[in-house]
């Protein structure tokens, strides 16, 4: 069975970091794109970023709101992907989620995890 | 301010249909395939349409999707009381060099 499964959440103070974690299993993780997305309390989803697979150079792109702050990492032997957030702002208090395009496309997100909280406040 | 545009709500009866309009512009809709997420309260997205008009399996026929222009649309038939939830649009747009959501589309079932 192929799954998904987001940790690292919980309260962070403003300008702190907070590192995401997202352990897949069941598919082969280091031949696909992985994504992470967000969704305010109340709000729509938001693309966060990606990284390519090791095929692709591991490249990476993020949303505007978090480039130069967000880093995304993968580790393939481990099968998991992260989230490092540094200067962290209360407008980054969202559920993360991570996901990937695994059966239509690299850009059809047909896999995602259940997500995980960040609140970020002091 | 989301980059493709919904409404922000759409109700039907049982047994209705129900049609979620999805705006966007060259750099996304009108050049690449629009894709419809379903998301339960409280659970993940769950991919509903893709590539426009194609259906996952398991995605019961009761949902379609359309795409002309820079514009996009899902429909639901024979509304079921299951399918309260929020729509979603998304696409790539190669401008931002970003994938892009719609800001969601709450369906509620009468």
């Amino acid at each position: 069975e192929v799954q998904l499964v987001e940790s690292g959440g919980g309260l962070v103070q403003p300008g702190r970091s907070l590192r995401l974690s997202c352990v897949t299993s069941g598919f082969s993780f280091g031949d696909y794109t992985m994504h992470w997305f967000r969704q305010a309390p109340g709000k729509g989803l938001e693309w966060v970023g990606f990284i390519r697979s090791q095929a692709y150079g591991e490249a990476t792109e993020y949303a505007a709101s978090v480039k130069g702050r967000f880093t995304i990492s993968r580790d393939d032997s481990k099968s998991i992907a992260y989230l490092l957030m540094n200067s962290l702002k209360t407008e980054d208090t969202a559920v993360y989620y991570c996901g990937s395009g695994y059966t239509y496309g690299p850009d059809i997100f047909d896999l995602w995890g259940q997500g995980t909280m960040v609140t970020v406040s002091s | 301010q989301s980059v493709l545009t919904q409404p922000p709500s759409a109700s039907g009866t049982p047994g209705q249909r129900v049609t979620i309009s999805c705006s966007g512009s060259s750099s996304n809709i009108g050049s690449n395939t629009v894709n419809w997420y379903q998301q339960l309260p409280g659970t993940a997205p769950k991919l509903l349409i893709y590539s426009n008009n194609q259906r996952p399996s398991g995605v019961p026929d009761r949902f379609s999707g359309s795409r002309s222009g820079t514009s996009a649309s899902l429909a639901i038939s024979g509304l079921q009381s299951e399918d309260e939830a929020d729509y979603y649009c998304a696409a790539w747009d190669d401008s931002l060099d970003n994938a892009v959501f719609g800001g969601g589309t709450q369906v509620t079932v009468l």
